[in-house]
């Protein structure tokens, strides 16, 4: 399967701290995508890195690559208890689809 | 701007029958991709539709069918309806493909009992 794995599967954390995800995937991509989804409602797109990229911020959202080790993070700082949901990393390989990884659950405690 | 909408939001269907869900994407947007999310499989890819055309196609049994109309907006079908049909299905639009990121609808979640 192409599909990528998410580490760790689920994470709390109290909320004003920092949340880490990490992706891996296994083959060569265009491009890698974030996404957050709350409560199996639709999925929100958050952030999108290119291949030839190796970080990338959006607000307080921070995404690294690295094609080498194939893998991904996302780093969620200063986290609040909105930001509870699910969080799923999606590759591109330029087939008009994407690979999404397993996802990792984020609580956010008040 | 209004976003992807799905109708319907819910739906319950008999083992054996056909469903027809329908995707309206964002104006603009020429591609619109399907996908289906069960706990088991997580999410997983059915088809792409760009202009009116199949341009990818995912590892679902021919069951599972889909079209665009000139609008963009698109439908998908599944017809002799298994339990294990049952999950979220959401479809998203992009500008021309998934490269571009989706925008996603908040899906028909599709009970089959």
């Amino acid at each position: 399967s192409q599909q990528g794995e998410e580490d760790p599967q689920a994470l709390s954390i109290q909320e004003g701290e920092n949340a880490t995800m990490n992706c891996s995937y296994k083959t060569s991509i265009n491009n890698l995508q974030w996404y957050r989804q709350n409560s199996g409602r639709g999925l929100v797109h958050l952030i999108l890195i290119r291949s030839n990229e190796r970080e990338k911020h959006s607000g307080r959202l921070r995404v690294t690559l690295d094609t080498s080790k194939k893998s991904s993070s996302l780093l969620i700082t200063a986290s609040r208890a909105a930001d509870t949901a699910s969080y799923f990393c999606a590759t591109g390989t330029g087939a008009n689809n994407l690979f999404f990884g397993t996802g990792t659950r984020l609580t956010v405690i008040p | 701007k209004a976003g992807v909408t799905q109708t319907p939001r819910y739906l319950i269907k008999t083992r054996g029958q056909q469903v027809t869900l329908s995707c309206s994407p964002i104006s603009g947007h020429r591609s619109v991709s399907w996908y289906q999310q069960t706990p088991g499989q997580g999410l997983q890819f059915l088809f792409e539709y760009f202009s009116e055309t199949q341009r990818n196609k995912g590892n679902f049994p021919g069951r599972f069918s889909g079209r665009q109309f000139s609008n963009s907006r698109s439908e998908m079908n599944v017809s002799t309806l298994e339990l294990g049909d049952s999950a979220l299905y959401l479809c998203a639009s992009s500008l021309a493909s998934s490269d571009y990121g989706y925008t996603f609808g908040s899906g028909t979640r599709l009970t089959v009992v």
